[in-house]
């Protein structure tokens, strides 16, 4: 079974609206953690935002906001007042504390933002 | 502070020959990683390391060999090249056991 879903191969968002990137993950770990990587075209991944399994608040940073639902298991990336440099792909991705703490990434979410 | 640092950034090889990718890191990380992207698949672990001396497989490992001897570096080799090894090649490491990954800019290695 997947570990991490992202089911939105690609997205578009007018400039300055808001967007939610899906991402459903899978584990019986009760102790883990969920990323949301950018990459641009450069090719470069970069960290966004982290969200801890135990953290009581979801993660915020900047214009970035993870929304975790714990019990549907979900870790939605919510981009607001979208930008062009956001056009990219985004990458969620998840670390249990069991199995060698390995980093597991779903397959991703092309975003292209236009005017 | 130069972060992770992968090289070569390109490269392109024969079928059957071997080479080596190499990666290092100057922030005294513990974990470090090898995947690959490919189209449409995400990044897939290769082969991981929580510690020098300690290594483990990921996803993907045939065809591919790591040793971690120091704590900054952590190369992957390719045995025999094939063209399905064709891909882009990150490296990356973390602190801690649930810490963010910091990523090398990658390497594009093509297989003819």
């Amino acid at each position: 079974a997947q570990k991490i879903t992202q089911t939105q191969p690609g997205m578009f968002v007018q400039e300055k609206e808001a967007v939610t990137l899906d991402c459903t993950y899978d584990t019986s770990d009760p102790s883990y953690g969920l990323f949301w990587y950018k990459q641009p075209s450069s090719g470069e991944m970069i960290f966004l935002i982290y969200q801890g399994s135990y953290d009581q608040q979801n993660a915020t940073e900047g214009r970035y906001s993870l929304n975790f639902q714990k019990a549907r298991k979900s870790a939605n990336l919510v981009i607001s007042a979208s930008q062009l440099g956001d056009s990219a792909m985004y990458f969620c991705a998840m670390r249990e504390t069991g199995g060698g703490n390995k980093l597991t990434f779903g397959t991703g979410t092309q975003l292209k933002v236009e005017l | 502070n130069a972060g992770v640092t992968q090289t070569p950034k390109f490269q392109v090889l024969k079928t059957g020959q071997s080479m080596t990718l190499q990666c290092a890191q100057d922030m005294n990380h513990e974990y470090m990683s090898w995947y690959r992207q490919d189209p449409g698949m995400g990044l897939r672990l290769i082969h991981y390391s929580v510690g020098a001396g300690i290594t483990d497989q990921g996803e993907v490992p045939n065809g591919y060999n790591v040793s971690r001897s120091t704590t900054e570096d952590f190369p992957l080799r390719l045995l025999s090249a094939a063209p399905s090894q064709t891909s882009v090649y990150f490296c990356a490491s973390s602190w801690g056991r649930l810490g963010g990954y910091t990523f090398g800019s990658g390497t594009r290695l093509t297989v003819v």
